[in-house]
């Protein structure tokens, strides 16, 4: 099992274009989760997705947009990216139940010049 | 005030001591505890989930005071492969909701 897999690992953009985060599970996992790691600030939640069909904002959802394709892949659109967007993306999935862990994809590094 | 909160670190510690984090929620309705391990550069890995009774996994101890809203972990004769940052979650809404505290680095020097 590949567990929780992010592609790309590193991309640069300059202001203003658009990516999109790809993130995939293989564990069966109900619920998936974008977060974004900065110096001091934690993980910060930008959007989640309980169940297939399902999206929620999280912490820090302006300037990203996401879509639950299927219960495997849950990916994270930056339609028009900005320097403050400059940051490591972390994908996670967990299984339902209170108290199931998360598991953490190994990221996605974003550099927005 | 963050949610979560920990101690700010660095802990800079010699090989063989003990050494204590102290983490506090403000939300009393927080369901799930657990404690996160990162290397640097890497992905947050489960270090151990936090039981009301306290619980001990090796070298690792979780504790839990739910009145006091206060989650620690202790790690005893510490070794050069625990220098990381170790983070405190939080969940809430059955679950759904994880909320990570900024994290503790530890150093463990040789």
């Amino acid at each position: 099992n590949a567990g929780v897999t992010q592609t790309p690992k590193f991309q640069v953009l300059k202001t203003g274009q658009s990516m999109t985060l790809q993130c995939a599970q293989d564990m069966n996992h109900n619920s998936m989760y974008w977060y974004r790691q900065d110096p001091g600030m934690g993980l910060r939640l930008i959007y989640y997705s309980a169940s297939e069909g399902t999206t929620d904002k999280g912490e820090v959802p302006n300037g990203y947009n996401v879509s639950r394709l299927n219960k495997r892949e849950f990916s994270l659109r930056l339609e028009s990216a900005a320097p403050s967007q400059t940051s490591v993306y972390f994908c996670a999935s967990r299984s339902s139940g209170r108290a199931h862990e998360q598991f953490f994809g190994p990221g996605t590094r974003l550099t927005v010049l | 005030r963050k949610e979560v909160e920990q101690d700010p670190g660095p802990f800079n510690v010699p090989e063989g001591a003990t050494v204590a984090f102290n983490c506090t929620y403000s939300n009393s309705a927080s369901q799930s505890f657990f404690w996160y391990r990162q290397d640097c550069r890497k992905e947050p890995k489960l270090l151990m989930s936090v039981y009301s009774s306290g619980n001990e996994d090796g070298r690792f101890t979780a504790q839990l005071n739910r009145a006091s809203q206060y989650i620690s972990l202790l790690i005893r004769d510490s070794k050069l492969s625990d220098s990381a940052t170790y983070l405190c979650v939080v969940t809430h809404n059955y679950g759904q909701n994880f909320v990570f505290g900024p994290g503790t680095r530890l150093s463990v020097l040789p």
